[in-house]
């Protein structure tokens, strides 16, 4: 199994351009999770989806929009990408009725 | 909205000694989980240790304990005979229910030979 894969593992972005994150899992997991972390700051979560069809805001949901788009795929789009969003972005997957997060690799993403 | 502390930004710790990284957390809930989880250079994201906050049991995994004191609301990890592989960025995290992880702002640790 793959676990949870996501891609692209680095990104370079100019200030104002748009992009998609992507992010699938295939353990059959209903909850999914986007977190980016920068220096110091430890993972902050952006936003989650317990369920296909579902999503929520998480503790830095500003300049960010997901989609479910089915139980195995949940994406990450920056619509007009700024400096600060320069960050470390990881997708997390949890199965229903457990506790342990599975991760992906994890996006390097710098905006210029 | 839970929270959790780490309040050592870096710790260093020579090969074969023993080092403590701390952890505290807020919540009014009873029931709950707490991990630590380790990332390499790799970055890669690495569940170290759990502990369910109904066991009193304090969780073990090789060299890795935890010291689980749930009325100080404290959870850190005890890491015995270091290695230059420990080397890493440990985060402590909560988890109640189905809600999001939370993290703590993490530890760096050093591994001196």
């Amino acid at each position: 199994n793959a676990g949870v894969t996501q891609t692209p593992k680095f990104q370079v972005l100019k200030t104002g351009q748009s992009m998609t994150l992507q992010c699938a899992q295939d353990m059959n997991h209903n909850s999914m999770y986007w977190y980016r972390q920068d220096p110091g700051m430890g993972l902050r979560l952006i936003y989650y989806s317990a369920s296909e069809g579902t999503t929520d805001k998480g503790e830095v949901p500003n300049g960010y929009n997901v989609s479910r788009l089915n139980k195995r795929e949940f994406s990450l789009r920056l619509e007009s990408a700024a400096p600060s969003q320069t960050s470390v972005y990881f997708c997390a997957s949890i199965r229903e009725g457990y506790t342990e997060a599975f991760f992906g690799q994890g996006t390097r993403l710098t905006v210029v | 909205a839970q929270t959790v502390t780490q309040s050592q930004p870096e710790m260093s710790v020579q090969e074969a000694e023993t080092v403590t990284l701390s952890c505290t957390y807020d919540t009014s809930e009873s029931d709950y989980y707490l991990f630590w989880y380790k990332q390499p250079p790799s970055r890669q994201m690495i569940l170290v240790i759990r502990q369910e906050a109904y066991k009193q049991q304090n969780a073990t995994e090789n060299r890795f304990s935890v010291n689980f004191q749930k009325a100080a609301k404290s959870f850190s990890l005890k890491i015995s005979d270091s290695q230059l592989g420990d080397a890493a960025m440990y985060f402590c995290a909560y988890r109640e229910g189905n809600t999001p992880l939370v993290f703590g702002k993490g530890t760096r640790l050093s591994v001196i030979a």
